[in-house]
């Protein structure tokens, strides 16, 4: 069965304090393996897509990685700012939908 | 360039009623997702609108339903509204069912009472 697995759930973090998140997935035939940022209450922002393994993306404090069972996204130096829950998706050759992990909450200190 | 705009930003319904949610992709995209996120759970994958076809189908029950019109715009309509049907509900648009990046609105906040 096709599966997204995020890890943490929830991160606390020091400002300055790097760390990296975990998205692992089993799926038959990968098209694309997506990163979003998520506010609450608001609609997911795209960040990466990673199409094969080895890929890495960046972005600001944020880098993306891709092996054939797991991505990461590594927070370089975090400010407050990057406090959201990040979200991983993967598509599927077959689907075309994105299926969606359930999160890490990030919370930057001062 | 605008983005995804959705509408209205909150509803409220009473339980049995019928809500309509609308959708407007970002320009030149044809395709349009629909998801559904509830208080503290992740995105649960609704529906996928491509070229005014109906592509894939999420594991929810056949009073959610919806459409894609020429303009590529997208309804969502959740018939018989439950309590639990109350959540976050998204829509994104790409510019094809293929191997691009998924853009999202804001969303649109249901609650049923």
């Amino acid at each position: 069965e096709d599966q997204v697995t995020q890890s943490p759930e929830a991160l606390r973090l020091q400002e300055g304090e790097s760390s990296s998140l975990n998205c692992s997935y089993t799926v038959s035939g990968l098209r694309g393996l997506f990163w979003y940022r998520q506010d609450p209450g608001k609609g997911p922002e795209f960040l990466f897509t990673l199409y094969s393994a080895g890929e890495e993306k960046e972005k600001e404090r944020l880098k993306a990685t891709l092996t054939k069972k797991e991505s990461f996204l590594h927070i370089t130096a975090p400010k407050p700012e990057d406090s959201a829950t990040y979200l991983c998706a993967v598509q599927a050759t077959s689907w075309g939908k994105l299926q969606f992990g359930a999160g890490t909450q990030v919370v930057v200190t001062p | 360039e605008a983005g995804v705009t959705q509408s209205p930003t909150h509803l409220i319904k009473t339980r049995g009623q019928q809500a309509t949610l609308r959708c407007s992709p970002i320009s030149g995209h044809t395709s349009v997702y629909w998801y559904q996120q509830a208080l503290g759970l992740g995105l649960q994958f609704l529906l996928w609108y491509d070229e005014g076809e109906e592509r894939n189908r999420g594991n929810f029950p056949p009073r959610f339903s919806g459409r894609q019109f020429p303009n590529y715009s997208s309804e969502l309509n959740v018939n018989a509204l439950e309590l639990e049907d109350s959540a976050l509900y998204l829509c994104a648009s790409s510019p094809n069912g293929g191997n691009t990046e998924a853009f999202f609105g804001q969303g649109t906040r249901l609650t049923v009472v």
